[in-house]
């Protein structure tokens, strides 16, 4: 079984810019939850999918957002990037929710200059 | 207030020590995850727990719902063991999830 593919995995971005990172779940996973890491700040929940809707949400301005597509692959999307956006963005994917096993992606690198 | 503390923050074990590494937590929860990151940033989930123990090889988790606390056991420490742990929990109201800091451990041959 194929893991959890995220793309692009480095991403170099003006502030100002948005950016659109994209998240293959592992065939079969419903649900999709994405992670912001940084070394400040250390590892936070960005927002959680299921079946194209968005069941969970972590505390980030609205500039964060995504979506899910009928076939789990998510994206998410960062607007008006700033320099503090600079983070590894992960994604995991679960067979339903995430009191199931995760597995997780190996993340894009973002530097926002 | 951190929902999560972990413990110790970094550690540095000789290979072949036993390695405790423990989590507390403020919240109710529905699930506690063990999380291991190596260097260059790959997770890897551990474990997944809401009652009781559980064994992967030289790996045990335990955790205590009443005392709102888990521990991640290393038997026989091994330098490919180095890495940072991490300490996640699902709360069970509003399923927001919290990391703990993470315990950066080094294992020396």
């Amino acid at each position: 079984k194929a893991g959890v593919t995220q793309t692009p995995r480095y991403l170099i971005k003006t502030r100002g810019q948005q950016v659109t990172l994209s998240c293959s779940p592992i065939s079969g996973h419903r649900s999709v939850s994405w992670y912001q890491q940084t070394p400040g700040q250390g590892l936070q929940f960005l927002f959680e999918y299921f079946s194209e809707t968005q069941r969970n949400k972590g505390n980030f301005p609205g500039r964060f957002s995504g979506r899910q597509f009928s076939n789990s692959r998510s994206e998410m999307n960062v607007s008006t990037l700033e320099l503090g956006d600079s983070a590894l963005y992960l994604c995991a994917s679960s067979y339903i929710d995430r009191t199931y096993e995760q597995y997780f992606g190996p993340g894009t690198r973002l530097t926002v200059t | 207030k951190n929902e999560v503390e972990q413990s110790p923050q970094n550690l540095t074990a000789q290979e072949g020590e036993f390695i405790t590494i423990n989590c507390s937590y403020s919240v109710g929860i529905s699930a506690l995850h063990w999380l291991q990151q190596h260097p260059g940033g790959g997770i890897v989930s551990l474990f997944m727990l809401s009652s009781g123990k559980k064994k992967h090889g030289r790996l045990i988790a335990t955790i205590n719902i009443q005392e709102k606390h888990s521990s991640l056991h290393i038997t026989a420490s091994h330098p490919r063991d180095s890495a940072v742990y991490i300490c996640a929990v699902l709360r069970g109201t509003g399923n927001q999830f919290y990391f703990g800091t993470g315990t950066s451990l080094t294992v020396i041959p």
